[in-house]
């Protein structure tokens, strides 16, 4: 059973759309990151979020933490071919320093 | 600073064989952590280290796995005997107290034939 539920599982959108990933739990997690992996390379932190309700902006990247702090989604916006990756969100859970990953959206952005 | 460095970049090598792989943490970080990830399971934890010591060894999958950090700015992973089924990408990463952000390196690709 996986903990962390992200979905889609694979998206290809061309440049300039927007769009929103989704990571999903029944668990309760006290602080939720979301990470970028590139091919050949190890996961890369974007945003620590860890209020209920929290919503955080990084440029063309919205996060939002859901208000049961079970769920969050990423937003991106008029997204470019860089944006290109995997997308992973992690849950911490009490004063745990256990990350459990989700498996991850893997976004291809065509030109 | 330099990132979390890790060895080999990639390992092919026959079922049976040792397998080690090694991790450098960032100077200064405290907890250290062993990932596999497939795609069938995405990134999993085998084993978390904080100060040294061994926290958390739930995820290790069987008895052929052991971890050790004999030292604050080392680590490994060996695999005896290895077996096909352990092919995978396996990462180390590190963090400093209070947790931080995990920080990971570029992963060992193995490949058991």
């Amino acid at each position: 059973t996986q903990l962390l539920e992200q979905s889609p599982q694979f998206l290809s959108i061309q440049e300039g759309e927007n769009l929103t990933v989704y990571c999903n739990s029944s668990s309760v997690f006290s602080s939720l990151q979301w990470y970028r992996q590139e091919p050949g390379e190890g996961p890369v932190l974007l945003v620590t979020v860890v209020t209920g309700g929290e919503v955080k902006k990084l440029k063309r990247l919205t996060f939002q933490f859901g208000d049961a702090r079970k769920d969050s989604s990423l937003h991106i916006t008029a997204a470019q071919p860089g944006d290109t990756g995997l997308y992973l969100c992690a849950g911490a859970q009490g004063g745990s320093e256990k990350l459990v990953f989700g498996k991850g959206t893997k976004l291809t952005v065509n030109p | 600073d330099a990132g979390v460095i890790q060895s080999p970049r990639h390992e092919v090598t026959e079922m049976g064989q040792e397998v080690t792989l090694r991790c450098k943490p960032i100077s200064g970080h405290n907890s250290l952590f062993w990932y596999r990830q497939t795609m069938m399971r995405g990134l999993e934890l085998l084993i978390y280290f904080n100060n040294n010591v061994p926290i958390d060894d739930s995820g290790m999958p069987e008895d052929r796995f052991s971890a050790k950090m004999p030292n604050a700015s080392f680590s490994t992973l060996k695999i005896q005997p290895s077996e096909p089924r352990d092919s995978a990408v396996y990462f180390c990463a590190s963090s400093s107290p209070l947790n931080q952000p995990q920080h990971f390196g570029d992963g060992t690709r193995l490949s058991i034939l």
